[in-house]
């Protein structure tokens, strides 16, 4: 079955900065790359998503970058704010008439004022 | 996108005992899903939850500790039978509204301490 790492489990930034966080995934098939931000105490909200047609997906702040061949994507934020602050997962899906998310085991970023 | 409710939001409860959590959707979806999350861990599928249909559950779970009901298209429950210390989880459920396929909107939660 598909397999998702996620790195790094922590990521602690300065207001301001950007942030990255990267996945790789193990199933070829998988064609659809959300990414959800998890506040706590909340349930995951999904903050952006990108399906294998595309290479780059850009939302205000936020971007997802993927490269096929490599298996990998990543989460850009640029400018973050504290209230930036949660736990980011990423989740790969192969699609098909019975598709299932597989998620990576989350990154904690914490952004400092 | 949808919006999504779940009952309780938070229990504790005495080993050997059950607990039905019940989900509530604001529109007709075709999939339903239930995961689990452990302290400090990432989402982990439980079931798939079809209307009309027995669910799908993922290996490493099984019907008669996580039985599902599905009788319509905006609800669904999720029972945790015979609980144990180690069901203390996040139990949460996400549906697939249709508009991209897989793309999946999540509930609240319902936070779980058994004692």
């Amino acid at each position: 079955g598909e397999n998702v790492e996620q790195h790094p489990s922590t990521l602690s930034v300065q207001e301001g900065d950007s942030a990255v966080i990267k996945c790789t995934y193990s199933d070829s098939a998988s064609n659809y790359f959300p990414w959800y931000k998890q506040e706590l105490g909340k349930g995951p909200q999904l903050i952006i998503d990108i399906r294998s047609n595309v290479g780059e997906k850009k939302d205000q702040r936020i971007a997802v970058t993927l490269n096929k061949t490599a298996k990998h994507f990543s989460l850009h934020i640029t400018e973050t704010q504290p209230e930036d602050s949660a736990v980011y997962f990423c989740a790969a899906s192969n699609g098909g008439g019975y598709s299932t998310l597989t998620f990576g085991k989350g990154t904690m970023l914490l952004v400092s004022p | 996108s949808a919006v999504i409710s779940q009952k309780p939001s938070r229990d504790i409860c005495q080993r050997g005992t059950s607990l039905t959590i019940q989900c509530q959707v604001d529109s007709q979806v075709t999939m339903m899903f239930w995961y689990r999350q452990q302290p400090g861990q990432s989402l982990t599928l439980i079931a798939t939850a079809n209307q009309g249909s027995e669910a799908t559950y993922e290996s490493g779970f099984v019907i008669d500790k996580f039985p599902i009901s599905r009788p319509n298209l905006t609800f669904s429950t999720l029972t945790v039978s015979n609980m144990s210390p180690e069901d203390s989880s996040i139990y949460l459920c996400s549906v697939e509204t249709g508009t991209g396929a897989e793309t999946q909107y999540f509930g609240p939660g319902t936070r779980l301490l058994v004692l």
